[in-house]
Formats: structure tokens, sequence, C-alpha cells
């Protein structure tokens, strides 16, 4: 049973710290998500790609987010220099984009910056 | 403008008793609409799509065009069906990313 997975699962830093969080999507699947999840917003779309290019990332704060896929297993997702806002849980999630349109999602990293 | 609007934040009914979770759309053109649930603290997985129009867990959806609505229907709840639900709407001229309502946390009491 393939599966997207994520890590860490939880992250702790400070303020100011770098924060890389990691993505292996499933075999086979040509896009990729990354979601944030919180109380206040429910889920925000961040980026996301197909067959390894960035098409969107609208919703990410360009100055302290990134989002790269360095090759087709693997996604990351970087804040630098994160702040407490930031403290969320990010999803991943891949598709087969043309087959059907379901999105399959990681377990998620559940980050707080205090 | 692509939204999905769940109005309710918050459902709680007790076992056994019929469970309506309610999502309205706005798309121009055909939608594709999916519902997700979240138990607690795990991923989110897919529940239903409404061109499979299938049953899952005793939960249907029925696409109403005229309405823009894909509420989420169960006759009997169950302790188990306690979870975040989360309607979504495809976008296809934007990637296919997923639009998602606010979600709506149901809770089936004993």
């Amino acid at each position: 049973d393939a599966r997207v997975t994520q890590t860490p699962r939880h992250k702790v830093t400070e303020m100011g710290q770098e924060v890389t969080m990691r993505c292996q999507p499933i075999l086979g699947h040509n896009t990729v998500f990354w979601y944030r999840q919180t109380m206040m917003q429910g889920l925000e779309l961040l980026a996301y790609f197909r067959n390894r290019a960035p098409l969107d990332d609208s919703g990410m704060p360009k100055d302290r987010f990134s989002a790269e896929m360095p090759d087709a297993t693997l996604a990351t997702l970087k804040i630098q220099p994160s702040e407490p806002r930031d403290s969320a849980v990010y999803f991943c999630a891949s598709g087969l984009w043309g087959n059907s349109y379901e999105q399959y999602f990681g377990p998620g990293t559940r980050l707080t910056v205090t | 403008a692509q939204r999905v609007t769940q109005p309710e934040k918050l459902l709680s009914v007790f076992k056994g008793a019929p469970v309506e979770l309610k999502c309205n759309y706005s798309y121009s053109g055909s939608p594709e609409l999916f519902w997700y649930v979240q138990y607690s603290r795990q991923r989110l997985q897919l529940l239903l799509r409404h061109i499979s129009r299938e049953s899952i867990k005793g939960f249907t959806a029925d696409l109403n065009k005229g309405e823009t609505s894909f509420h989420l229907k169960k006759p009997f709840a169950q302790e188990e069906d306690s979870a975040m639900y989360y309607c979504a709407l495809i976008s296809y001229n934007q990637g296919g990313k997923l639009i998602f309502g606010q979600g709506t946390e149901l809770s089936v009491k004993p």
C-alpha cells in the first residue's frame, strides 16, 4: 500500500532558525502539493509541482519560504528564518495528473516555532 | 471566483442520528468535488468523489448543480465517524489544485 511519507513528523525550533521539511511522494506520481493547516486558516495551498517543475507558489511568503523538488522522489519545503506565526501542520500530497485527480496526503509535519 | 463553503464549523449529533454536512461551491464549468476526512491528528484521506457515485462507510454525497451543493449524508451516525470533514473542488485551470472548504468537525456522542 503506497503512501506519501514526510519527515520530520514533529519539529520544535526557535524563532530565526532554518526549518527543512521533506516529502517522498508516491512512486510514479507526477504532481506534488504542499499545504499548511492552522486552526484559524484551515487548509492553505502553499505550492505545487508537476513533473518536478514549480507550477504555482503564490501561496507562500516569498521572503522566507522556498520549495524545491531536487528529484522525483523528494520534495522539500524550507523556512528561513522561521517565525512563531509559521507554527502549523504542513502536509505534502501527491497525485497523478491526467489519470485520476485524487491527491494522497502524507501524515504531516507539526511545526512549533517558539 | 472558485470557492468552497462549509457553513458549519462544528456539528454535534447523537449516535444513530442522521448526519448532513453542508458544502456549497462556486465554479464556472463542470465541477469535480471531493470529500476528505481527517481523523484525530492523522492524514487527510479521500472519503468519496462525486463522479464515483459510491457510498463509503455509509456516507453518500450528491452533486446538485442547481443549488451548487455537494452535501455529505449518513443516515445513522456512529461514534467512529467523529472527525474533521473537508469538502474540496478541483480547479482544472489552476493545475489541478484542490480548493478546500474550512472544514466541519463532526462530533458523534454516545
